[in-house]
């Protein structure tokens, strides 16, 4: 079985530019979440998704959003960028048992 | 208030040593309780998980955790430790419900020959 797949894992943006990052999770989960994770701030939810409805959030300003669509891929975008948003973005999706399974992650930097 | 704490930011040990990292949680439901290695560059992988039952719990790599709910801890244990053990290790706590996962702030684990 295929394992969480992001897309893409590396990618430069300038500030002020949008971003799109995308994840299939696993084949039968339904929930997928996203964190950010950089070295001062350690691993941060974004938010979650189940069966198209964003299910929980962390706390992070509106310019961070996310969907995800009927087939449980999701996509998350990031607008306006800001230098302080480079940072590995990780996706997972759970399966039984609330069990997270990480892809490998996106890398973002902003310059 | 829902919160993981792993209070060792880094953890030094020799090769061949054995090693435990600490876990302790604050959760309002039955909780699951994870731990994830992280290597550099990559992504968050799955070593063990409790749901329930047995309190000591297999994972893959030699590793073992305890689950002491009278302590709300679960440490993660490895007998004897290789170089390529060395990663930042994540221990979580989630419940059924829709409740979300949280995680802990890592611990880095290095190796010395």
């Amino acid at each position: 079985k295929a394992g969480v797949t992001q897309t893409p894992r590396y990618l430069i943006k300038t500030r002020g530019q949008q971003v799109t990052l995308s994840c299939s999770p696993i084949s039968g989960h339904r929930s997928v979440s996203w964190y950010q994770q950089t070295p001062g701030q350690g691993l941060q939810f974004l938010f979650e998704y189940f069966s198209e409805t964003q299910r929980n959030k962390g706390n992070f300003p509106g310019r961070f959003s996310g969907r995800q669509f009927s087939n449980s891929r999701s996509e998350m975008n990031v607008s306006t960028l800001e230098l302080g948003d480079s940072a590995l973005y990780l996706c997972a999706s759970m399966g039984t048992g609330n069990t997270i399974y990480f892809g490998e992650g996106s890398w973002l930097t902003v310059v | 208030a829902q919160s993981v704490t792993q209070p060792d930011i880094h953890i030094t040990v020799s090769e061949g040593a054995s090693l435990e990292l600490r876990c302790n949680y604050s959760y309002g439901a039955t909780p699951y309780l994870f731990w994830y290695v992280q290597s550099p560059g990559q992504g968050l992988q799955l070593l063990l998980k409790y749901f329930s039952g047995d309190t000591l719990v297999q994972g893959i790599k030699g590793f073992e955790a305890e689950f002491k709910r009278s302590q709300s801890s679960f440490n993660l244990r490895k007998p004897s430790v290789h170089w390529s053990d060395a990663a930042e290790y994540f221990c979580a706590v989630g419940a059924l419900g829709g409740f979300k996962t949280i995680f802990g702030a890592g611990t880095r684990l290095f190796v010395k020959a």
